[in-house]
């Protein structure tokens, strides 16, 4: 049982490239979302779904996009990097809200 | 007010030693908690729910205050393989979960 799979590990782009960071579940979970995290703060909610076709913003969206067309996937797009982007992403699923959160490996993305 | 407060540390202790933390939340309709663990460059995981009679599991005990808005998390016998980041996390309804920022722990030999 994988989990939770999240592609790539490690990213350097440089300023105004787009990219997508992959995540995909194969435990039948409704819910899954993207963090970032930085330095010194705790994670934070970019977006999150609540089942296929359906999703919503977290606590910082801006600059970045996702959709959610299977239950297993659940890509985030950077639509034109900045370096405030540099940041580790992790993408999570749970089987409902307020249960145990199934984290990604993470990904390192540096925005030069 | 910060939604959560948690001392960054870090923590240096023994080894056998007995530690403890605290989170503090400002939304008192915070609904769940949770301690996650965090070790270096790897993805949170689930150490342990947190409930109003308070839990143990194993060397691990976690308590909830509400009149007083905090949770804590009490290590004992700590380990060499206890050194992580202990992450607070609160549900406060729908999908919101709010993370503490971590605190360090060391446990040295």
């Amino acid at each position: 049982n994988a989990g939770v799979t999240q592609t790539p590990k490690f990213q350097v782009l440089k300023t105004g490239q787009s990219m997508t960071l992959q995540c995909a579940q194969d435990m039948n979970h409704e819910y899954m979302s993207w963090y970032r995290q930085d330095p010194g703060m705790g994670l934070r909610l970019i977006h999150y779904s609540v089942g296929a076709g359906i999703t919503d913003q977290g606590e910082v969206p801006n600059g970045y996009n996702v959709s959610r067309s299977t239950t297993e996937d659940f890509p985030l797009r950077l639509l034109s990097a900045a370096p405030s982007q540099t940041s580790v992403y992790f993408c999570a699923s749970s089987r409902d809200t307020n249960e145990k959160l199934f984290f990604g490996s993470g990904t390192q993305l540096s925005v030069l | 007010r910060k939604e959560v407060e948690q001392d960054p540390g870090p923590f240096n202790v023994p080894e056998g030693a007995t530690v403890a933390f605290n989170c503090t939340y400002s939304n008192s309709a915070s609904q769940s908690f949770f301690w996650y663990r965090q070790d270096c460059r790897k993805e949170p995981k689930l150490l342990m729910s947190v409930y109003s009679s308070g839990n143990e599991d194993g060397r691990f005990t976690a308590q909830l205050n509400r009149a007083s808005q905090y949770i804590s998390l009490l290590i004992r016998d700590s380990k060499l393989s206890d050194s992580a980041t202990y992450l607070c996390v609160f549900y406060t309804g729908g999908f919101k979960t709010i993370f503490g920022a971590g605190t360090r722990l060391f446990v040295k030999a």
